[in-house]
């Protein structure tokens, strides 16, 4: 089946620098990726969606100067979190729809923590 | 704007309990279902896909149903086992390229 591979799997950073996430499609080209972000006991919520060769969309209430994607191929996009805070610690992970009649498969995500 | 809940919150059984979780939303127009399984810390394993015009789907010990008109799933979970302990998430889709929009999960844990 596809496979997204999502990294770094976990990293600790320092507050006021900046992460960056990337997000592959292995064996299938994806147009579109969706970012989620997960903060403890709570579900996934969306954050953005990211369309390759064109601007990515953002959620009602995620800053788009913050959180900037790039989907600069059909196989990549990648989600920088720009001077990162305490506050930004959480369970980030990427979405590629499948194609019609197909589940939606999933990263295996990235615990960000902000010190 | 599709609100997707899942009851209970938390549930715990005995080893060999068959239990159900349910999921509701208020969307009946959607594409299709898909139940995750999250470890604490990790991240999301696909355990039964719906697509709208199926009613069930069965993998091993599961068993997840649809009734799309009143907007509810449930999963099936039988003769539990320690391993199961985890949360279940509830996630539809209402457009063959839109996001997931997910539930707050089911924590269950099977007491050995």
């Amino acid at each position: 089946g596809a496979v997204v591979s999502q990294h770094p799997s976990r990293v600790i950073c320092k507050s006021g620098t900046s992460v960056k996430i990337e997000c592959r499609s292995l064996d299938f080209q994806a147009t579109t990726m969706f970012w989620y972000r997960q903060f403890p006991k709570q579900s996934l919520m969306l954050m953005a969606t990211s369309n390759e060769g064109s601007k990515a969309t953002y959620e009602q209430g995620v800053e788009k100067d913050k959180f900037l994607i790039n989907h600069a191929s059909l196989t990549l996009s990648t989600l920088t979190v720009t001077s990162a805070h305490p506050e930004d610690s959480s369970f980030y992970i990427c979405s590629a729809p499948g194609r019609r009649n197909t589940e939606a498969f999933f990263g295996q995500g990235t615990r960000l923590t902000v010190v | 704007k599709q609100e997707v809940t899942q009851i209970p919150a938390a549930l715990s059984v005995p080893e060999g309990e068959n239990l159900v979780l349910n999921c509701s939303f208020t969307d009946s127009a959607i594409y299709n279902l898909q139940w995750f399984r999250q470890d604490p810390g990790k991240g999301l394993t696909s355990l039964l896909l719906i697509q709208s015009s199926q009613r069930e789907q069965t993998s091993g010990r599961l068993n997840a149903s649809l009734d799309k008109s009143s907007g509810r799933s449930t999963l099936y979970i039988a003769a539990s086992q320690p391993g199961d302990s985890a949360t279940y998430l509830c996630a539809v889709r209402s457009s063959g390229n839109t996001p997931l929009v997910f539930g707050k999960g089911t924590r269950l844990s099977v007491i050995a």
